[in-house]
């Protein structure tokens, strides 16, 4: 059973514009989500995360939003740049709990 | 270093045999996680260290996968008789007292032929 799931594999955005990936979820409990990009021959890195009380954390180019009555989260970059080229996961985890459920990944591909 | 590090880089193995895959953490992070990617799959959480306490092993897919994690620091994942279906790149994470502090090393990609 995919908790979190990330239902678009692959996403090509054009340098400069705005890119978007999304997430959806299923456990209601869930109450912190992350987003985490990884390089090739590379652990993930963290990116950006937000919790349930809010719907929207930003930082530099990088926006998550969260509809929790939707259970949906999605990660924009604006403007996408071609080092962003990655895959994204997406995470999730309940209070009290360091136990991350990832989703599948989206590998975004920025082109020039 | 400063970072996770994990060895082998890469470890090709025959059906059957068994490996161990090495995971040294952060210094002073008390948090350690082993996941695995398999191919097109997300990352699979197997088994969580935090501090003195039990670890959460609920997601080892069979008996035939341990972790130790010795004083607290390096952690070893062992892999028994290993199958084709355990080849993936497993990933070690070290995590401090906030779920967003999960810090990756660079895994280790397991092939068993």
């Amino acid at each position: 059973d995919q908790q979190v799931k990330q239902n678009s594999p692959s996403l090509s955005v054009q340098e400069g514009r705005i890119s978007i990936l999304n997430c959806d979820y299923t456990n209601s409990m869930f109450d912190y989500f992350l987003w985490y990009k990884k390089y090739p021959a590379e652990g993930p890195t963290f990116l950006i995360s937000i919790s349930s009380i809010k719907d929207k954390n930003e930082d530099g180019r990088f926006t998550v939003f969260l509809n929790k009555s939707a259970k949906h989260l999605s990660l924009h970059i604006v403007p996408s740049q071609p080092g962003d080229s990655a895959v994204y996961f997406c995470a999730a985890s309940r209070l009290n709990t360091d136990k991350l459920i990832f989703g599948t990944g989206t590998r975004l591909q920025v082109f020039p | 270093g400063a970072g996770v590090s994990q060895s082998p880089s890469n470890k090709v193995t025959e059906k059957g045999k068994d490996v161990e895959l090495r995971c040294d953490p952060i210094s002073g992070h008390t948090a350690l996680y082993w996941y695995r990617q398999s191919l097109g799959q997300g990352l699979e959480f197997l088994i969580y260290f935090q501090g003195n306490s039990a670890p959460d092993k609920s997601g080892l897919p069979s008996d035939r996968f341990s972790a130790e994690r010795t004083g607290g620091s390096v952690s070893t994942l062992t892999i028994q008789r290993t199958q084709q279906e355990d080849s993936a790149v497993y990933l070690c994470a070290n995590g401090g007292a906030t779920t967003d502090t999960q810090y990756f090393g660079p895994g280790t990609r397991l092939t068993v032929l």
